[in-house]
């Protein structure tokens, strides 16, 4: 069973349209992120979310990106005009019980931008 | 800036036999270091966490080694099963004041373990 469910599981979209793939955790949690992975690259950080604001987030994370935890279970990723090369699995992840750092994915996003 | 070597794209090992991933990195030792299991299509899976002042851990057939001298960890999942044949990816912490997840992950190595 995965530890956050994610939706859509792919979705095709065009050049400069905005695209919002969304993340429900399981359990409650305060930790969560988004990693991405260009196919046949390596997963990359996004972002970080702590109690519902940005903790940290990468040079890949540009204006084009937000993240939203609307009604406080639903964790969003928004990207506002995507381009082609934002085609990529996007994961959302959960912080582990232990606090030592380990992720627990999702099973991911799969984003094609025509 | 902190990077990870995964040696071999890919492993190719007879069933039974002992697979030994290799994650090198260039920088500082971090505080730990993680390994994951990636399916294709699939997200990551983690599998095991070790810790600087550890030299050894295991889980089942699976034990990882962490040599902060040679900056350097070593996977090893022994009685291979062709069950076991996956991409496995190697994780650090970005840097110190970093959040806990914002890890650094190698290119992974992909094992195929022959019936």
């Amino acid at each position: 069973e995965p530890e956050v469910t994610q939706t859509p599981s792919h979705q095709v979209t065009q050049m400069g349209q905005e695209v919002i793939l969304r993340c429900v955790p399981i359990s409650n949690h305060l930790y969560f992120y988004w990693y991405r992975q260009i196919l046949g690259q390596k997963v990359e950080f996004l972002v970080s979310f702590y109690n519902n604001e940005i903790s940290e987030k990468s040079e890949i994370f540009d204006d084009q990106f937000s993240v939203e935890r609307p009604d406080g279970s639903n964790f969003t990723l928004k990207i506002r005009s995507t381009k082609l090369e934002d085609s990529a699995m996007y994961f959302c992840a959960r912080q582990g019980l232990a606090g030592a750092g380990e992720l627990f994915f999702g099973e991911g996003s799969r984003l094609t931008v025509l | 800036s902190q990077k990870i070597e995964q040696n071999s794209e890919a492993l190719n090992i007879q069933e039974g036999k002992t697979a030994t991933l290799t994650c090198n990195y260039t920088n500082y030792s971090p505080a730990y270091l993680q390994w994951y299991r990636q399916d294709p299509g699939r997200g990551p899976v983690f599998l095991l966490l070790i810790r600087e002042n550890e030299k050894e851990k295991r889980k089942e057939r699976l034990k990882v080694t962490f040599d902060t001298t040679l900056k350097q960890s070593l996977f090893h999942i022994t009685a291979s099963q062709p069950a076991d044949s996956a991409t496995y990816l190697c994780a650090l912490p970005r840097g110190y004041g970093g959040s806990q997840g914002n890890l650094i992950f190698g290119k992974g190595t992909k094992l195929s373990v022959k019936p």
